[in-house]
């Protein structure tokens, strides 16, 4: 299965910044989510990043809030923008594993946000 | 909309005491049905993906079976390192190219010695 890391694990951070989180993968995979689980809630997909175009947000999701990259097959970057403490949250890279045999989705370790 | 709901919302089990966990759901078609273990502080960890009723899939101590509307996380004798959320997600066949996962809100598995 792929091995995904993400970074920052945590930050804590002021109302109006943004952040920036990376997620890396070992091996190349095709599809790229970014999910949001806050607490007490299931985890939400925020979109699908696609590599080499613009990213397949959710509804109730938007670019500007919420901007993506997708450079290669073994990278992504999620941005919250314009940051308020209802965006405290765990951000959560999951990729779709291709060379796999079978439907199976892994998740990386998340990043803690807390806004204030 | 697709829906999963997963009962109950937390289970407390002693140490070899036998249990299932339950996830209902409703989706236009189903691609597949997943599950997940999650520690606290960490990412959900695969455990299977179901595809169709009547199937069945072990891991160690867990198995997970499938019908139309609901699918079980049957636990045997479970241990203390089992405690963790345990999470259920569905995958809808839409648009051929959507992998999108729709959980429900998991079920807080506690093992006491």
């Amino acid at each position: 299965s792929a091995v995904i890391s993400q970074k920052p694990s945590r930050d804590i951070c002021q109302r109006g910044t943004s952040l920036t989180i990376q997620c890396q993968v070992d091996s190349q995979v095709t599809m790229m989510f970014w999910y949001r689980q806050q607490p007490g809630q299931s985890l939400t997909l925020i979109a699908t990043a696609n590599q080499g175009s613009e990213a397949t947000y959710e509804s109730g999701f938007v670019i500007d809030k919420f901007p993506i990259s997708r450079p290669n097959l073994t990278f992504s970057t999620l941005t919250v923008s314009n940051m308020s403490p209802e965006d405290s949250s765990i951000y959560l890279c999951s990729v779709r594993d291709v060379n796999g045999r079978d439907n199976e989705q892994f998740f990386g370790p998340g990043t803690r946000l807390t806004v204030l | 909309e697709d829906q999963v709901t997963q009962s109950p919302e937390a289970l407390r089990l002693q140490e070899g005491e036998s249990s299932s966990l339950n996830c209902s759901y409703t989706v236009s078609g189903l691609r597949g049905l997943f599950w997940y273990r999650q520690d606290p502080g960490k990412g959900p960890e695969f455990l299977f993906t179901l595809y169709s009723a009547g199937e069945e899939k072990e891991k160690e101590r867990l198995k997970a079976t499938l019908t139309k509307k609901e699918s079980f996380l049957h636990i045997t004798a479970p241990k203390p390192e089992d405690s963790a959320t345990y999470l259920c997600a569905v995958q809808a066949v839409s648009g051929g190219s959507n992998y999108k996962l729709t959980f429900g809100k998991g079920t807080l598995l506690t093992v006491n010695p």
